[in-house]
């Protein structure tokens, strides 16, 4: 089984800011691997997939990087929007997710 | 672009089942994977497992093999979720989602969440 870790667990910007999150893989995945955005009370939004494709819609200031087993996820600028938990997920075994990062405002 | 509209809110008896359903109103049901994901109460995203209904069989994350049984009904085009023997903690939001062939079947669809309630 591969586990996906995250960090931080909590990360505290203003809007305007830059946000980089963090995935690690236990196990090579390649690049098979998304990023989803979660807005409380709402199911999830994918946003990445293959590791750096933009799912469409998505706006560009969301750029996703890494292979293998370190990964990430950049906001380039926060709107107020983008605040919520953003989850990442593999597909090259089966398809489990990190526990994910909260983004809040600072 | 696929709706998938999944069944009401359900609460349950410890040791009962419940089956949960989504149906999609986009083409190509059968050619696209139906994955499951719950997200218990204040937590994260647990993959559950999915299914290709062209093929009817259905890969099940290894904590829930033997408990949870994914079905599909292409006439329907409806796919279904079913847990055996529910515990307090199976408590949460049930989401089914299509993987999508031009996503790179990842989760592109999702449907609205179905809320289970395990109680006495």
């Amino acid at each position: 089984e591969i586990v996906l870790t995250q960090s931080p667990a909590t990360l505290s910007l203003s809007p305007g800011e830059r946000a980089t999150l963090s995935c690690r893989a236990s196990h090579s995945v390649s690049s098979y691997l998304a990023w989803y955005q979660q807005i409380p009370g709402q199911a999830p939004r994918l946003l990445i997939y293959d590791a750096s494709i933009r799912a469409n819609g998505v706006p560009p200031r969301f750029s996703g990087s890494g292979s293998g087993t370190d990964f990430r996820l950049t906001i380039s600028s926060l709107e107020p929007e983008d605040f919520a938990v953003y989850y990442c997920q593999q597909r090259r075994d089966q398809g489990s997710f990190g526990g994910g990062t909260k983004v809040e405002i600072k | 672009q696929a709706l998938l509209v999944q069944s009401g809110a359900e609460v349950k008896k410890p040791g009962s089942s419940v089956r949960v359903s989504c149906r999609s109103s986009g083409e190509n049901f059968r050619t696209y994977y139906t994955s499951w994901v719950r997200q218990a109460p204040g937590q994260g995203l647990e993959w559950m497992g999915r299914i290709l209904p062209k093929f009817t069989t259905a890969n099940y994350a290894q904590k829930f093999q033997g408990r949870v049984t994914i079905t599909a009904d292409e006439l329907t085009t409806t796919a279904y979720m079913e847990i055996s023997s529910l515990r307090p903690e199976d408590t949460a939001i049930y989401y089914c989602a299509r993987d999508g062939a031009s996503t790179g079947y990842y989760m592109d669809v999702w449907g609205q969440g179905t809320a289970v309630i395990v109680s006495s």
